[in-house]
């Protein structure tokens, strides 16, 4: 499974866009990359995923390069709400396949 | 979209003393589940793999005489801690997965062993 790398912890204030980034140099060619969201005392909620270029859907938009060795998590214009620890994975989009969570990123949006 | 609910949400018990822990899919056919620990301001760790119908997959260092699971049905999952310690105490999060391919993860269940 390719490991990943991510920041631990991102400051931002509200309204504003936050892109977190994670690199996973050995990422594998059936690998897809994933993000989850984590509130305190709660399980991981997904958000995105993607294999190559850009995905976006009603919450955030995930970019990755053509080399796939890294991703950015965009998030426009965040609110006090948005402030959990984000969860980049990647491993082959089989569902059955373990997921193995590195640090994430905290990320702390003030007013 | 896919939700998977524990219960309890929350558990208290004394030391040495077994604790059920319940894992379902409630709108669509899991057949495989997964079981994380997660301690304070830690990341999430595997702990097994739960194929409906066959016996578990421990990660390494996780035993399973410790923690048992119990994956009989398509909706269902069970983790038991038997004779639990104060060590033991920890959030305890099941995720599932059908056709989607996308793991979908319940609520967690927070144990607190006395």
């Amino acid at each position: 499974l390719a490991k990943t790398t991510q920041p631990i912890s991102m400051d931002s204030y509200e309204g504003q866009e936050v892109n977190i980034t994670c690199s996973h140099n050995n990422i594998a060619t059936n690998d897809y990359i994933t993000w989850y969201q984590q509130f305190p005392s709660q399980g991981p909620r997904f958000i995105i995923q993607g294999y190559k270029t850009k995905v976006t859907n009603e919450v955030a938009s995930l970019f990755i390069p053509a080399d796939r060795k890294s991703s950015t998590l965009s998030l426009p214009r965040v609110s006090l709400s948005d402030t959990a620890v984000y969860y980049c994975l990647v491993a082959p989009n089989t569902g059955f396949q373990k997921l193995v969570f590195g640090t994430g990123t905290r990320l702390l949006v003030s007013p | 979209g896919a939700v998977v609910s524990q219960h309890p949400s929350w558990v208290i018990c004394k030391s040495g003393t077994s604790v059920k822990i319940e894992c379902r899919s409630l709108d669509f056919q899991a057949t495989t589940m997964f079981w994380y620990r997660q301690f304070p301001k830690q990341s999430l760790m595997l702990m097994a793999t739960s194929n409906e119908g066959s016996k578990a997959t421990y990660e390494q260092g996780v035993e399973k005489d410790k923690f048992l699971i119990n994956h009989a049905s398509l909706t269902l999952s069970t983790l038991t801690v038997t004779s639990a310690h104060p060590e033991d105490s920890s959030f305890y999060i099941c995720s599932a997965t059908g056709t989607s391919e996308t793991q979908y993860f319940g609520p967690g269940t927070r144990l607190l062993v006395l």
